[in-house]
Order: C-alpha cells, then structure tokens, then sequence
C-alpha cells in the first residue's frame, strides 16, 4: 500500500517568513495529493490540492509544487501570519483511500 | 457546517464495555471513512466504506467493527477487545477517489 513520510514533524517560524513542509510517497500510481489544516480541537480542512498532471499550483499565500520522478511535494507558505499555526496533514491517493502523513505543527510567533 | 456530523463529541467508556460513534453525512458521498488520531500518529485508517452494504479493514481495524446500512450513515463501534481505546476519532466522506475528503468535528473517547 501507499507509504507517506512528512517532514519536518515541528516547524517554528517568526511571523512573516516563509514555511515549507515536504513529503514523500511510495506509490507511483498515486495522482491525488491534498494538504489539510488542522487547528486545535478542530477538524481538518482542505487547504490546496494538487493532481499529477499539474507540477505547481497556488492560492494566495500557499503553494504545493509536486515532483512526480522524486515522488515528493511540498506545501510552501509565505508571509506567515500567526493563525497559520496549526498541524498540517499531506495525503495521497490513487483511485482509492487518501493516505495521510503524520504531520507538521506550524508555530508562527509574532 | 460541512454537511458531515459525528456525535457524540465527548464519550467515556468503562472497561470492558462496546461503544458506538455515529456519524451521518448529508452530502450523498459515496465513500466514508473512519481515522484514529494520536498525538504524533497522524490519521490512521480503521474502516472504509466505498458503498452501502461494503467496507474494508483499514491499517488499524482490530478491536472495532462498522456497518454501512444506509449511504447516509456510517457508525463505529469500539469493542471491548480494542486494548488502548483512548484517542480523537474522525469520521470523513468523499464523492469518489481523488476528490476533497469532508471531515466531522470528531469523537474524543475516553477511558475511565
């Protein structure tokens, strides 16, 4: 089945600067791959998605690049603001389950 | 609110003792899920259900069981044979493969 590594597991960052999470799968077949937020107590959300015909996409200050060879992606975000903190969750798929990362805590401070 | 409701939000369990989460969506999804959230463990898949009538073992399945009667409604029942049944639960539905994964607001259940 598909593998997915996230790193790193903690990410703290002064407000404004830049974060990058990255992960890694094992499946070629997979073609879907979402990022979620999720905040304290709360359920995740779906942030940005990107699919395996599309190398990067971007909403705003979030972007998701994705290299199919190096089976890896990546969640980029910009100007960080505090209410980024959170945990954020990658996942992949093929045509079946959504396999998820164990993922990153976002600390922003201001 | 996202059209995927679990109750209850809080549930205590005695030991030895079978315990049932609902969830219910209003999406008319086909697909829905059950994830174990532990600190540090990420979502890990307990049971799918990708039709009525169907579902499949995810990684972590011993110790619970589900039922998918109605396309609406897939409840998780932990069983007194789940050793260490302490931690969040999310319930999720999805259209199909690769399409957005709608999430409830999750089942804290507690041991005591």
């Amino acid at each position: 089945g598909e593998n997915v590594e996230q790193h790193p597991s903690t990410l703290s960052v002064q407000e404004g600067d830049s974060a990058v999470i990255k992960c890694t799968y094992s499946d070629s077949a997979s073609n879907y791959f979402p990022w979620y937020k999720q905040e304290l107590g709360k359920r995740p959300q779906l942030i940005i998605d990107i699919r395996s015909n599309v190398g990067e996409k971007k909403d705003q200050r979030i972007a998701v690049t994705l290299n199919k060879t190096a089976k890896h992606f990546s969640l980029h975000i910009t100007e960080t603001q505090p209410e980024d903190s959170a945990v954020y969750f990658c996942a992949a798929s093929g045509y079946s389950t959504l396999t998820f990362g164990k993922g990153t805590m976002l600390l922003v401070s201001p | 609110d996202g059209g995927i409701t679990q109750s209850p939000k809080y549930l205590f369990r005695k030991e030895g003792q079978n315990v049932t989460l609902s969830c219910e969506q209003n999406l008319n999804h086909d697909a829905m899920y059950w994830y174990r959230q532990d600190p540090g463990q990420g979502l890990r898949l307990i049971y799918y259900s990708q039709i009525v009538n169907d579902f499949q073992k995810g990684d972590i399945a011993e110790g619970y069981s589900v039922s998918r009667e109605k396309k609406e409604s897939f409840p998780l029942t932990v069983t007194s044979a789940q050793k260490n049944p302490t931690a969040f639960y999310l319930c999720a539905s999805q259209m199909g493969g690769n399409t957005e994964a709608f999430f409830g607001q999750g089942t804290r259940l507690t041991v005591v």
